[in-house]
């Protein structure tokens, strides 16, 4: 079956280490998105990606890294530099196709600092 | 830059009852817009989307979405209410030749046995 995969479910962190949650999906398509969501914010684009190689700062990019080296993968990297990393992370995917512009999401990571 | 605003966090209606979802979006030019439903702890699933070929657009589980270009507008709706719709709702927009998708804050919609 196609979708995306997002693991682990659920991450605990340190306080002061990087983590990377690992974001696969084989539905072939070149855009790929990584949101944040929080209670009452809704969901905040972190980075996006519209092709291998290539990728754009989000509204809140400060404190996270990204990296797309083969179509199916955009990892999403938390450092030490995200003073509040604990939430709930979304990645998603969509085509570049006039009408099947809507985005897959994953089921998520649960990020929490310890 | 385009954004969308979804006004009342919490909406309750009774079971059967309308339901009306309010989304508003900014754009200079008309943009794709979505509705998507999220689960608790799950991730996010389409009801339908605006792509310009109809201005009514009928989505799953019975809700449908009108745009109007005159007032920004996307709200959700569903003529009858059912228990299953307990879920929080997410509008998104994303620009005409663009994939910066954006969503609004989400609307939780608890239904009144």
């Amino acid at each position: 079956d196609g979708g995306i995969t997002q693991s682990p479910k659920y991450l605990f962190r340190k306080e002061g280490q990087n983590v990377t949650l690992s974001c696969e999906q084989n539905l072939n398509h070149d855009a790929m998105y990584w949101y944040r969501q929080d209670p009452g914010q809704g969901l905040r684009l972190i980075y996006y990606s519209q092709i291998v190689n290539d990728f754009q700062k989000g509204d809140i990019a400060e404190g996270y890294s990204v990296s797309r080296e083969k179509k199916e993968s955009f990892p999403l990297t938390v450092t030490s530099a995200q003073k509040n990393p604990t939430a709930f992370y979304l990645c998603a995917s969509s085509s570049q196709g006039r009408l099947n512009t809507e985005a897959f999401f994953g089921q998520g990571t649960r990020l929490t600092v310890v | 830059a385009q954004s969308v605003t979804q006004l009342g966090s919490h909406v309750s209606v009774s079971e059967g009852a309308l339901v009306l979802l309010r989304c508003n979006y900014s754009s200079s030019v008309p943009p794709y817009l979505f509705w998507y439903v999220q689960y608790p702890n799950q991730g996010l699933q389409l009801l339908l989307k605006y792509t310009s070929a109809a201005t009514l657009v009928k989505g799953i589980n019975g809700f449908e979405a009108e745009f109007k270009k005159s007032e920004t507008s996307f709200h959700l709706t569903k003529p009858s209410a059912h228990m299953s719709d307990a879920a929080e709702y997410f509008c998104a927009v994303r620009p005409f030749g663009n994939e910066k998708l954006t969503f609004g804050t989400g609307t939780r919609l608890t239904i009144i046995p």
